[in-house]
């Protein structure tokens, strides 16, 4: 699976949009880019997934660059509930269940 | 909806012992995976089972062996524990093997300390 490269830590204040961004420049063309995320004492929460087109879900909207090789997870309005580490992660089609976790970016939602 | 089930929740051990860790998956999910979680990292994967067979195995010791049920419960076990396996593990499940684009859903984990 490719790599992925995501910043350590990012602040957002509540009620505002959080970007968070993940680069994954060695991504093949039959990899998915998923997005997690894990609250404290959790395990973790599937956010949403795409290939190459824009996606959008109760939970966030996952934009992915024409070339693939960025992607940036939105959460529209965050709350303080959203505070967490959110990992981005690539997948192999048809490559068994194996999920391969970097290290995340601690996202901290402020009042 | 029930999501994916673990027990015990926490679990304290001591050098040499073993355990097992249960896993139940979401009704009508027969792909279930286990994932080790040092503080302060990302899960790593150990283990995915489906349809009662290994397929697929991280780069864990032989102490380390799981099985699924025909219900497709599963269970980890871990024998001769070392003070690094403390940590949180988690079972995730999915619809399928892992063909196509099925996420996998965690359970809370079991908290497993060794002194």
């Amino acid at each position: 699976d490719a790599k992925t490269t995501q910043p350590p830590s990012m602040d957002c204040a509540e009620g505002r949009a959080a970007n968070l961004p993940c680069n994954h420049s060695t991504i093949s063309g039959n990899e998915y880019v998923y997005w997690y995320r894990q609250i404290h004492s959790q395990g973790p929460q599937y956010i949403i997934h795409g290939l190459k087109n824009n996606e959008t879900n109760e939970m966030a909207s996952l934009i992915i660059t024409e070339d693939r090789k960025s992607s940036t997870l939105i959460l529209p309005h965050a709350t303080l509930r959203d505070t967490a580490v959110y990992y981005c992660i690539v997948r192999v089609v048809n490559a068994g269940n194996m999920l391969t976790f970097g290290g995340g970016t601690r996202l901290m939602v402020k009042p | 909806d029930a999501g994916v089930t673990q027990s015990p929740t926490h679990l304290i051990k001591t050098r040499g012992q073993h355990v097992t860790l249960r896993c139940s998956p979401i009704s009508g999910h027969k792909s279930v995976s286990w994932y080790q979680q040092v503080l302060g990292q990302g899960p790593q994967f150990i283990f995915q089972y489906y349809e009662k067979e290994e397929r697929g195995r991280g780069n864990f010791p032989d102490r380390f062996s799981a099985r699924q049920f025909p219900n497709y419960s599963s269970e980890l076990n871990v024998n001769a524990l070392l003070l690094g396996d403390s940590a949180l593990y988690l079972c995730a499940s999915s619809l399928v093997t892992g063909r196509g684009n099925q996420p996998q859903h965690f359970g809370d984990g079991t908290r497993l300390s060794i002194l």
